[in-house]
């Protein structure tokens, strides 16, 4: 089955402790992105990537790291987790970069990643 | 900078009752426009896409969206809503030619039955 797949899906953690989310896709998609979810704030992209090393900062990448060293992964890093970052993680996959005019491409999304730093 | 406004913030309505939900978005050039539904503790499903062509384009489930470019708009419609609509729905415009997408603060939709 075709699918993005998040670990862990909920997770308690304490401020300063290094997590990592893992994000995982089987459709052989090149284009992978970060998001968080807040109420009242919808969807802010935190990083996306184009392809195998090649990544870039969306609207809030402050206190994030990503790494895209195979194509199916894109793991989201915390190297040391405040409060502000508890949220709702989603990961994304899209087939391709978007380089072709008129060209569009809409995104699958994980399940979703519940993170509360305390 | 870019920005998607999504003013209907909540929306209760009945079964039966016609839906319209507003998107308008901040950029000038070239866009790529989405509607995505998420179902009570569900991801993100995308209900349909805009990015040529015909301006009113049809997705799953009964939705249609209009684009309409002089007003920077891709409103989603449906002509009778169900129970099961019962969801948020959130617009987003990637800008053509970058790889960057831009949510909006999404609208919950809530349907008595």
């Amino acid at each position: 089955e075709a699918q993005v797949t998040q670990n862990p899906r909920y997770l308690i953690t304490v401020t300063g402790k290094k997590l990592t989310v893992t994000c995982s896709q089987n459709m052989n998609h090149e284009y992978m992105s970060w998001y968080r979810q807040d109420p009242g704030l919808g969807l802010r992209q935190i990083y996306y990537s184009m392809n195998v090393e090649v990544t870039d900062k969306g609207d809030v990448p402050e206190g994030y790291k990503v790494s895209r060293k195979e194509k199916r992964n894109f793991p989201l890093i915390l190297e040391s987790p405040s409060p502000n970052q508890t949220s709702l993680y989603f990961c994304a996959s899209s087939p391709t970069p978007l380089r072709l005019l008129g060209s569009s491409y809409e995104q699958y999304f994980g399940p979703g990643t519940r993170l509360t730093v305390t | 900078a870019q920005s998607v406004s999504q003013h209907n913030h909540h929306v209760i309505l009945s079964e039966a009752a016609s839906l319209e939900l507003g998107c308008n978005y901040s950029y000038g050039g070239t866009v790529n426009l989405f509607w995505y539904v998420q179902y009570p503790g569900q991801h993100l499903q995308l209900l349909l896409k805009y990015f040529s062509g015909d301006p009113l384009v049809k997705g799953i489930k009964g939705f249609e969206a209009e684009f309409i470019k002089s007003k920077f708009s891709f409103n989603l419609r449906k002509p009778s809503v169900q129970w099961s609509d019962t969801a948020e729905y959130f617009c987003a415009v990637q800008s053509e030619g970058t790889y960057k997408y831009i949510f909006g603060t999404g609208t919950r939709l809530k349907v008595l039955a």
